[in-house]
């Protein structure tokens, strides 16, 4: 039972374009989500996260949508750039006093100069 | 400050040999995670610490699986025997307290079962 689904297991976008990657997931009850970064033969780096109760969180290029409707989020990225080529974990914090990070497949992403 | 160290980095073993991983995580960290991620797939909590203590280990496998953390700082990871199937790469992650968020991931150890 995949709680959390990145259906796109790649993208490919033009430097200076936007990259805008996608996660659903199914748990209701699910109060953080976020988003990793992950280089190869690097651990998981954290990039940026939303609270469920909000629906959009903004940082630098970086901004996350949350639609809590749709049980849906992306992540954006304006403009892309050559090193922001990774793969891209969407990841879910379970609620209440159960702090578990519940992630995604991922999606590499690949940014062409 | 430093961060989540990790060792070895890369393990070949045979099926039925057993292996141990070692994660020291950053100082001062409450909070310790081992995650599995087999390839193609995203990270997987295998157990989670609060200082010596588990909170959560539903998903060790516990049949050939043991992680202790001594003194509420490094921790160890073994698996004994090993499967063809436990080849994966073993992150360890730690946070300040288990409402953060933010956790830091070690590199990892790249597992593979032969």
């Amino acid at each position: 039972d995949q709680q959390v689904k990145q259906n796109s297991p790649s993208l490919s976008v033009q430097e200076g374009r936007i990259s805008i990657l996608n996660c659903d997931y199914t748990n209701s009850m699910f109060d953080y989500f976020l988003w990793y970064k992950k280089y190869p033969a690097e651990g998981p780096t954290f990039l940026i996260s939303i609270s469920s109760i909000k629906d959009k969180n903004e940082d630098g290029r970086f901004t996350v949508f949350l639609n809590k409707s749709a049980k849906h989020l992306s992540l954006h990225i304006v403009p892309s750039q050559p090193g922001d080529s990774a793969v891209y974990f969407c990841a879910a914090r379970g609620g209440g006093s159960n702090y578990k990070l519940t992630f995604g497949k991922g999606t590499l992403l690949t940014v062409n100069p | 400050e430093a961060g989540v160290a990790q060792s070895p980095r890369y393990k070949i073993i045979e099926k039925r040999q057993s292996v141990a991983f070692w994660c020291n995580p950053i100082s001062g960290h409450a909070t310790l995670y081992w995650y599995q991620q087999i390839l193609g797939q995203g990270p997987k909590l295998l157990i989670q610490f609060q200082n010596n203590g588990v909170v959560d280990d539903s998903q060790l496998p516990k049949d050939r699986f043991s992680a202790e953390r001594l003194k509420g700082v490094d921790s160890t990871l073994k698996i004994q025997p090993a499967k063809l199937e436990d080849s994966a790469v073993y992150l360890c992650a730690s946070s300040l307290d288990p409402g953060n968020y933010g956790y830091t991931f070690g590199s990892g150890t790249r597992l593979t079962v032969v």
